[in-house]
């Protein structure tokens, strides 16, 4: 089963705006990774942040997690339409699984310019 | 650095034939894994091995064989092929010394279809 389900399932926004997509999972996580991934090409990591984290950062990327919640957010600002991709969330629960990733379905975003 | 090198790009399969999706990293990761994406369902971890020698399942396996004898290929061998296992696989690789946190760095994919 899905450790991660991200909600919504597809968001169309035009640019300039923001965009949030959720992610929700069910067990203790060691740390959650959000991926991109644009069409017909693999994955590429955009950020991680630990479980004793709570808000990280990058350029235009702002990422939160509430572990009381067992959700995450990210929120990609001034959306541009090369932001245009499918965005998974990821959790490594860590211990026994380590080094395993289990993905969310992913949210399909489309920036319209 | 070529990162993380996957062939081929594309493949068709008959039922019953058989084949080896290949995966190479140059970043002397320990950490390698085998996923496969199919509409609607994410991606789903098939195969994982946390060193040389050292291989394990993940959420999917059956149908699918994997060895890792040495640190940088990993091969997906499909010793069967049945039209469920047309999808899309993807080879990814970490690095784990140290701690888990640390990112996945993916290949580019294997579209395979099997009629």
């Amino acid at each position: 089963s899905q450790q991660g389900e991200e909600d919504p399932q597809a968001l169309s926004i035009q640019e300039g705006e923001n965009a949030t997509m959720n992610c929700s999972y069910k067990t203790s996580i060691n740390n959650l990774q959000w991926y991109r991934q644009n069409s017909g090409r693999g994955l590429v990591h955009l950020i991680l942040i630990r479980s004793n984290e709570r808000e990280k950062h990058s350029g235009r990327l702002r990422v939160t997690l509430d572990t009381s919640k067992k959700s995450s957010s990210l929120l990609i600002t001034a959306s541009r339409a090369a932001d245009t991709a499918s965005y998974f969330c990821a959790t490594d629960t860590g211990g026994t699984s380590y080094g395993k990733l289990t993905f969310g379905q992913g949210t399909i975003l489309t920036v319209h310019p | 650095n070529a990162g993380v090198t996957q062939t081929p790009k594309f493949q068709v399969l008959k039922t019953g034939q058989s084949m080896t999706l290949q995966c190479a990293q140059d970043m002397n990761h320990e950490y390698m894994s085998w996923y496969r994406q199919d509409p609607g369902m994410g991606l789903r971890l098939i195969h994982y091995s946390v060193g040389a020698g050292i291989t394990d399942q993940g959420e999917v396996p059956n149908g699918y064989n994997v060895s890792r004898s040495t640190t940088e290929d990993f091969p997906l061998r499909l010793l069967s092929a049945a039209p469920s296992q047309t999808s899309v696989y993807f080879c990814a690789s970490r690095w784990t010394g140290g701690s888990h946190n640390s990112p996945l760095h993916f290949g580019n994919g294997t579209r395979l279809t099997v009629t």
